[in-house]
C-alpha cells in the first residue's frame, strides 16, 4: 500500500529565508507521481508542484522546488525567499495505483515570522 | 476559465437528515475525485468517478454514502442519515483525461456540520 510520511507537524521560518518541508513515501508502483498542496487558513487546497517518478530533473515552480531523491524515497519541498503569505498547512501526496487517487500525508504547518 | 466549483460551501444538518454535496469539475475535465478531511487531519480519498461510472469507491463507507457523476450536471456526494462523525470538510477534485498522474485541482470544499 502507498503511504506518505510528513514528520514535521510544525515549522517556523524567518521571512525571506528558505525552508525545507520533509516528505517520505512508500510505494510498490514503478511509475508514480508526487504532489505538494498548500492549504491556507481559508481552507482551500492549492496545487503547488508535481514530480513524476521518471523525471530526471527536480521540479521547480517559481519559489517552489522539489528535492526528489528516488533511492531514499523522499520528495522534500523547498520554499525559497519565504513570504508571510506562505504561512499555511502543506500536504505531500502520492498518486496511487491505477486510478490516480491521491494518498496524503498528515501535513506540516508552516509559520513565517516577520 | 472557472475552477472546480462546489456548493454549498457550508452545510448544517441535524442527525438523521440527508446531505447533498455538489461538484462541477473544471471545463474539459472528465475525472472527479471526492476526499474527506476531518479536523486537524490530512485528506482521505473516498471515491473516483468518470462520467456515469464509479471507477474506485474503496474509500467510501459501506453504508449511507453514495456518489454519482451523471452524463449531464454536477457530481453529487450524498450522505443519508447523517451522524455527528460525518462532520468534516468534503473536497472535490477534477483532472483532465489522460494518465493517472494528471494533476488534480481542488474545489473550495463543503464544510458539513452535523448537530
Amino acid at each position: 500500500a502507498q503511504k506518505i510520511t510528513q514528520t514535521q507537524p510544525g515549522m517556523f521560518v524567518q521571512e525571506k529565508e528558505a525552508v525545507t518541508l520533509d516528505c517520505t513515501y512508500d510505494t510498490s508502483d514503478q511509475s508514480y507521481g508526487l504532489f505538494w498542496y498548500k492549504q491556507p487558513s481559508s481552507g482551500e487546497m492549492i496545487f503547488l508542484i508535481y514530480q513524476g517518478s521518471y523525471d530526471e530533473q527536480n521540479a521547480t515552480e517559481g519559489r517552489y522546488s522539489l528535492n526528489f531523491q528516488k533511492a531514499r524515497k523522499s520528495a522534500n519541498l523547498v520554499i525559497s525567499a519565504s513570504q508571510l503569505g506562505d504561512s499555511a498547512m502543506y500536504f505531500c501526496a502520492i498518486a496511487s495505483g491505477n486510478t490516480g487517487k491521491l494518498i496524503f500525508g498528515q501535513g506540516t504547518t508552516l509559520q513565517v515570522k516577520p | 476559465n472557472a475552477g472546480v466549483m462546489q456548493n454549498p460551501r457550508h452545510l448544517v444538518r441535524r442527525r438523521g437528515q440527508e446531505a447533498r454535496l455538489r461538484c462541477s469539475p473544471m471545463k474539459g475535465h472528465s475525472h472527479v475525485y471526492w476526499y474527506r478531511q476531518l479536523p486537524e487531519e490530512g485528506l482521505k480519498f473516498m471515491v473516483y468517478l468518470q462520467k456515469e461510472n464509479i471507477i474506485d469507491e474503496s474509500g467510501m463507507p459501506k453504508e449511507r454514502f453514495s456518489a454519482e457523476f451523471p452524463k449531464e450536471g454536477p457530481s453529487i456526494l450524498r450522505i443519508q442519515q447523517v451522524v455527528r462523525g460525518d462532520s468534516a470538510a468534503y473536497f472535490c477534485a477534477s483532472s483532465p483525461p489522460g494518465t493517472r498522474q494528471e494533476t488534480q485541482y481542488f474545489g473550495p470544499g463543503t464544510r458539513l456540520l452535523v448537530l
